[in-house]
């Protein structure tokens, strides 16, 4: 069964660089399928950041413009997402997802990332 | 970028009520419409995909359907494990858009 798990600092300084990684098992994110960054903010908002695919292509969402990169290991079965210039609206619970059929079908338990002096 | 107007944002409602949530595309996107369940501390759950196609494992009290730019997301009769917040998703053009949110309440 295939199990998404996000990690990384849950607190992060404005004008830094928020990293995380979602580590994958059950199934080898090169063998199928886009593997997508989302985030709830405070107040219930859902926003997809976007994805790399199988791959190795990317594809953002503009409202996130230039700060953001999404990366993988393929030896360790993961994928990364970079946000650079953070600020206090960039707070939210982070998740990654893979789609099956239609978006979204497996979800990591989410991270929550705090921006904060 | 597609706009996907869902409501009502919040409403409560009585076990075994039957339950409509509804979301408007501000374009045409076809079926390319989900729905997805989220309890507190949980992550989301994929309930409905391409618009009407009930997800693995989930209740059949659920459906989705559709009229034209409308969709909807209908519980049959309310269980208190439905609690939840829902939110619909277009997936037919990137940025995939997300609703705002119906937190359901119990009554």
């Amino acid at each position: 069964e295939i199990q998404l798990q996000e990690s990384g600092p849950g607190l992060v300084k404005p004008s830094q660089s928020l990293s995380l990684t979602c580590s994958v098992t059950g199934y080898t994110i090169t063998s199928g399928y886009d593997w997508s960054w989302i985030r709830k903010f405070p107040g219930n908002k859902m926003e997809w950041m976007g994805y790399i695919s199988y791959s190795g292509s990317t594809n953002y969402n503009p409202s996130l413009k230039s700060r953001i990169s999404i990366t993988r290991d393929t030896s360790k079965n993961q994928f990364f997402l970079q946000l650079n210039s953070v600020t206090t609206e960039d707070t939210a619970t982070y998740y990654c997802a893979r789609e099956l059929g239609g978006p979204f079908a497996y979800w990591g338990q989410g991270t929550l990332v705090t921006v904060s002096s | 970028d597609i706009q996907m107007t869902q409501s009502p944002s919040s409403m409560s409602a009585s076990l075994g009520d039957r339950v409509t949530i509804t979301c408007r595309a501000s374009q045409d996107i076809g079926n390319y419409l989900s729905w997805f369940q989220q309890k507190p501390g949980k992550s989301p759950r994929r309930m409905i995909y391409g618009a009407t196609n009930l997800a693995a494992g989930v209740p059949s009290r659920f459906s989705g359907s559709r009229s034209g730019s409308d969709y909807s997301l209908t519980i049959s009769s309310l269980e208190s494990e439905d609690m939840a917040i829902y939110y619909c998703l277009q997936s037919i053009q990137y940025p995939w858009t997300f609703g705002g949110g119906t937190k359901l309440e119990l009554k």
